[in-house]
C-alpha cells in the first residue's frame, strides 16, 4: 500500500523568506509524485511532479521540489514566499508501475502562511 | 485553460436521502475520478472511471455509490441513501492518459473545484 505522510499541519513564513513544506512517501515500487495546492473555496491545481529524471523539479509560481530516493521524501520549495503563496498544500503519490487508473494517495495537507 | 466543471458548488440533504453531484471532465480526457475530503481530513480517492467502466475503487466506495457517464460528457456519482458521515466535499478530477502500463500514471489529474455535501 502506498502512503504519504506530510508532518506539519502549518508552516508559517515571513514574506521574502525561503519556504519549505515537507513530504515523505512509501510505495512499493518507484513513486510519480505531485504537489497540489488548494486555494479556499477552490479545486486542487497542480503544481509540479516528479516522474523520472533530474531530482529538482520546478513547478509553477516559482515553486520547486527536490526528490530524495534515499530519504524517501519530496519536499516543496520556493526561495522567496509571497503572501500569495498562502493555501493549503498536498503531496500525494502514485506507483509507477500502476496505471492512469490507480488512484492518487493524497497526504492530509499542510497550511501554508505567509505573514507580510 | 481547459476546466473541470461541477455542480451543485453546495448541496444540503437530508439521511437517507439520494444524491447525485456531476461532474463535466475535460473533453479529450480518458479517465475520470471521483475523491473526497472530509472536513479537516485528507483528501481520499473513491473511484476511477475508464472505457465506460469502473477501473478501480476505494474500500469507502461501497454499494450505496455508483458512478455513470451518461451521455459521453456529463460524469456522475450517485450516493443511494446518503448517512451523515458522507457529509465531505467531492472532487471530480479527470487525466489525459490512457492503458496501462503507459506513462498514463505520470499524467496529471485535472481537479473541480468541489461539490460541498451536506448530510443533516
Amino acid at each position: 500500500a502506498q502512503s504519504v505522510a506530510q508532518p506539519e499541519d502549518q508552516v508559517n513564513v515571513a514574506e521574502g523568506n525561503p519556504l519549505t513544506v515537507k513530504c515523505t512517501y512509501s510505495v512499493s515500487g518507484n513513486p510519480y509524485l505531485f504537489w497540489y495546492v488548494q486555494y479556499p473555496n477552490r479545486g486542487l491545481q497542480f503544481l509540479l511532479k516528479y516522474i523520472t529524471g533530474d531530482n529538482l523539479v520546478k513547478g509553477s509560481y516559482g515553486f520547486e521540489a527536490e526528490f530524495n530516493k534515499s530519504q524517501t521524501s519530496f519536499h516543496l520549495k520556493k526561495p522567496s514566499a509571497l503572501v500569495s503563496d498562502s493555501a493549503l498544500y498536498f503531496c500525494a503519490v502514485r506507483d509507477s508501475t500502476g496505471g492512469g487508473a490507480d488512484g492518487l494517495t493524497f497526504g492530509k495537507g499542510t497550511h501554508l502562511i505567509i505573514q507580510p | 485553460e481547459p476546466e473541470v466543471t461541477q455542480t451543485p458548488s453546495h448541496q444540503v440533504t437530508q439521511m437517507g436521502q439520494e444524491v447525485i453531484l456531476r461532474c463535466v471532465p475535460i473533453s479529450n480526457h480518458l479517465y475520470f475520478y471521483w475523491y473526497r475530503q472530509i472536513l479537516g481530513q485528507k483528501v481520499e480517492f473513491l473511484v476511477s472511471f475508464y472505457n465506460n467502466e469502473i477501473s478501480e475503487k476505494s474500500e469507502i466506495f461501497d454499494d450505496q455509490f455508483s458512478v455513470e457517464r451518461p451521455d459521453g460528457s456529463n460524469f456522475t456519482l450517485k450516493i443511494r441513501s446518503t448517512k451523515l458521515e458522507d457529509s465531505a466535499m467531492y472532487f471530480c478530477a479527470s487525466n489525459a492518459g490512457g492503458g496501462r502500463g503507459s506513462w498514463s500514471g505520470a499524467n496529471v489529474l485535472t481537479f473541480g473545484a468541489g461539490s460541498r455535501l451536506t448530510v443533516l
